[in-house]
C-alpha cells in the first residue's frame, strides 16, 4: 500500500530555533494536512492545503508556522521560533477521494 | 464547534469477549473514521463511513454510522491480544478539511 513518508523522525531543538519538519505525501493525492498530538493526548489538526494554498487553519496554526510545498513531491511545516509548548508528535497526512493516510510522525522536543 | 466523544476511554477486556467502543458527534459531519494507534507509532486507517446506515467490516472490527443519531460504533468481536491499541474516531463537517478527533479509547485484552 502507498505511504506518507515523513523526516525526520526524531528532531531536538532548543527554544527559539525555527525547524522544518518534511513529509513525501502519496503521490497522486490532492490534499495535504499537518496535525499534532501531545503526548497522551489526542490528535489536534493544525491546517489543510489544496492546490497550492492553505485551505484550513486552525487556532494554533500562529504567524510561527507555515507550510509548503516547494516540488511536486514534498511537503513541509516550518516553527518559526519554537516554544517548548510546541513539544509534540507531528503527523503529516494525505488524502485522495476518501482515505486519509497518516505518516510516521516526527518527534519534536524543544528544551 | 465540533465536538467529538468517545466511551469508554479505557477498556480492559478479556480474550474472545465482545465489546462496543461509542462515538457521539455534536454536529452533521459528512466523513467519520476510525483509526487504531499503537504506542509511538502512527495512525492506522481501519475504516471510513461517508453514509447513513454505512456497515464496514474488517476482521474482528465492525464500524456503523447512524448519522440521525449523530453515533458511531466499533464493534469489537472475540478479541484477541493483538487488538491491544487506542482506537479513536474522527470526525468532519460538510465543507471543512479539518478532521476532529475524539479522546481515544485505550483498549487492553487479556489473555
Amino acid at each position: 500500500e502507498p505511504e506518507v513518508t515523513q523526516t525526520p523522525s526524531h528532531q531536538v531543538t532548543q527554544m527559539g530555533q525555527e525547524v522544518i519538519l518534511r513529509c513525501v505525501p502519496i503521490s497522486n493525492h490532492l490534499y495535504f494536512y499537518w496535525y499534532r498530538q501531545i503526548l497522551g493526548q489526542k490528535v489536534e489538526f493544525l491546517v489543510s492545503f489544496y492546490n497550492n494554498e492553505i485551505s484550513e487553519k486552525s487556532e494554533i496554526f500562529d504567524d510561527q508556522f507555515s507550510v509548503e510545498r516547494p516540488d511536486g513531491s514534498n511537503f513541509t511545516l516550518k516553527i518559526r521560533s519554537t516554544k517548548l509548548e510546541d513539544s509534540a508528535m507531528y503527523f503529516c497526512a494525505s488524502r485522495g477521494f476518501e482515505k486519509l493516510f497518516f505518516g510516521s510522525g516526527t518527534q519534536l522536543s524543544v528544551l | 464547534e465540533l465536538k467529538v466523544e468517545q466511551n469508554p476511554l479505557f477498556l480492559s477486556m478479556q480474550e474472545g469477549k465482545n465489546y462496543t467502543i461509542y462515538c457521539n458527534y455534536s454536529t452533521t459531519s459528512d466523513r467519520l473514521y476510525w483509526y487504531r494507534q499503537d504506542p509511538g507509532k502512527s495512525l492506522e486507517s481501519l475504516f471510513v463511513l461517508l453514509s447513513n446506515g454505512a456497515v464496514k467490516q474488517e476482521g474482528r472490527l465492525m464500524a456503523s454510522l447512524d448519522t440521525k443519531a449523530r453515533l458511531s460504533t466499533l464493534h469489537i468481536t472475540a478479541a484477541v491480544h493483538d487488538l491491544s491499541a487506542t482506537y479513536f474516531c474522527a470526525v468532519s463537517r460538510g465543507g471543512s478539511e479539518k478532521l476532529v478527533f475524539g479522546k481515544g479509547t485505550k483498549l487492553t485484552v487479556n489473555p
